[in-house]
């Protein structure tokens, strides 16, 4: 069976530092992948998503990039945080082909 | 893709079915109607969809009416770990790299 892992589970960041959050998918073969982030008491918000290697699709202009550097592997980066990337932040896949996404367990980022 | 309406909140015993409706008064022929749970903290969990049949899995029911302009998600046995709040969405089955659009959703309670 298919599993999706994200870490690390909570961190808190200082404003101006370097973020790398991680997710991994186990179980399928070139699944698309999203990033979301969900503020407090807010809906999700899409910020990049993924076909293929190397092939990233960013929603909204922002400070945060997105890699995928494996199959399985998608990599959500800042180089500067903002206090306003504080959030809930999820990693999702799909197979293609269908729609239904599936979450990860999710980071939780406080920028302080 | 259409929008949904649902209550903001409702309660239900332990053991006792679930019964959360969702409004998609303008649903098109080509869209699904899909449900999330989330619950605190925690990813999105997909829990089931459906087209105009009525659906079962191991985790719940969905009923769509002939017009299919509501639904209802059952559990038919809720308990304390089904306390979450629930997502219905409509969207077409394209397959397509497309968001997911959360809105509000139904807070379920599950109470003793």
């Amino acid at each position: 069976s298919q599993t999706i892992h994200q870490w690390p589970a909570t961190l808190v960041q200082p404003v101006g530092s370097p973020l790398s959050l991680e997710c991994t998918v186990e179980g399928t073969s070139n699944p698309n992948l999203y990033w979301y982030r969900q503020a407090a008491g807010r809906g999700l918000q899409l910020l990049f998503y993924s076909v293929g290697i190397g092939q990233i699709s960013s929603e909204v202009p922002q400070n945060l990039s997105a890699s995928r550097p494996q199959d399985r592997q998608f990599i959500l980066s800042s180089k500067k945080l903002l206090l306003s990337d504080s959030g809930f932040y999820l990693c999702a896949w799909r197979l293609q082909g269908t729609d239904t996404q599936y979450f990860g367990p999710g980071t939780r980022l406080t920028v302080l | 893709d259409a929008k949904t309406t649902q209550p903001p909140s409702m309660d239900c015993a332990e053991g006792r079915a679930a019964n959360l409706p969702c409004n998609h008064s303008t649903i098109s022929g080509n869209e699904y109607v899909y449900w999330y749970r989330q619950i605190h903290s925690q990813g999105p969990q997909y829990i089931i969809h459906g087209l105009k049949n009525n659906e079962t899995n191991e985790m719940a029911s969905l009923i769509i009416t002939e017009d299919r302009k509501s639904s209802t998600l059952i559990l038919p046995h809720a308990t304390l770990r089904d306390t979450a709040v629930y997502y219905c969405i409509v969207r077409p089955n394209t397959g397509t790299a497309s968001k997911l659009t959360f809105g509000t959703g139904t807070r379920l309670q599950v109470t003793l």
